[in-house]
């Protein structure tokens, strides 16, 4: 079966450090990740997606995310963090030939002025 | 273009009501999935319709049932409600034969009583 897991459920950086929020998957077959973020009130906005090719896969607002296979994760990075930042990041992921996306649990993110 | 719009954006019910829950996709969209996000929680996959039919589900109960219409647009009924019913309802649509991002309405806060 599909999963994700998010350790931690927060993550603390100061404005203009780099930042990671970290993420783990496991699948039966080749993986679909995606990340997505949300803001209060508000769904869920498509960040980036790893489908196949190069394990740097880069997305919106600067964000960029390193698949590792042989460490089934997926990282989710940005080199300078802005305040704007600030929001509830999920990780998801999607077994080769299967339609449901599996969300891990969040990571909320406090980008510090 | 518009992009998923959900209504209603609240609704409050009590214990052992029905309630329906309405999906517009994007534009150019074919398939639509559902996801119930408790309080603090990632999105959990309820069902998918793609052509009119259900395609795939997730662990939910029978009271959870879906349709969707020609236009592609898609309902989520609830029987029977509980109080653990109390959620935010997220739609999601996608282009079934890209097989790739789900983009997400801002979702329907649903509070059982």
């Amino acid at each position: 079966a599909q999963s994700v897991a998010q350790p931690e459920d927060q993550v603390n950086v100061a404005e203009g450090n780099p930042l990671t929020v970290k993420c783990t998957y496991s699948v039966s077959g080749n993986p679909y990740l995606f990340w997505y973020v949300q803001y209060p009130n508000r769904g869920l906005q498509f960040l980036l997606k790893y489908i196949t090719g190069d394990n740097l896969v880069k997305g919106s607002y600067g964000f960029e995310a390193e698949f590792n296979k042989s460490q089934t994760s997926f990282h989710l990075k940005k080199p300078s963090a802005l305040v704007s930042d600030s929001a509830l990041y999920f990780c998801a992921v999607r077994d080769y030939g299967d339609d449901k996306i599996i969300f891990g649990k969040g990571t909320r993110l406090h980008i510090l002025p | 273009d518009a992009g998923v719009t959900q209504s209603p954006t609240h609704l409050i019910k009590t214990r052992g009501q029905q309630v329906t829950l309405r999906c517009s996709p994007k534009s150019g969209h074919d398939t639509v999935s559902w996801y119930q996000q408790a309080l603090g929680q990632g999105p959990q996959f309820i069902f998918q319709y793609y052509e009119e039919e259900e395609r795939q589900r997730g662990n939910f109960p029978d009271r959870f049932s879906g349709h969707q219409f020609p236009n592609y647009s898609s309902e989520l009924n609830v029987n029977a409600l509980l109080l653990g019913d109390s959620a935010l309802y997220l739609c999601a649509s996608s282009l079934k034969a890209a097989k790739n991002i789900q983009y997400f309405g801002a979702g329907t806060r649903l509070s059982v009583l």
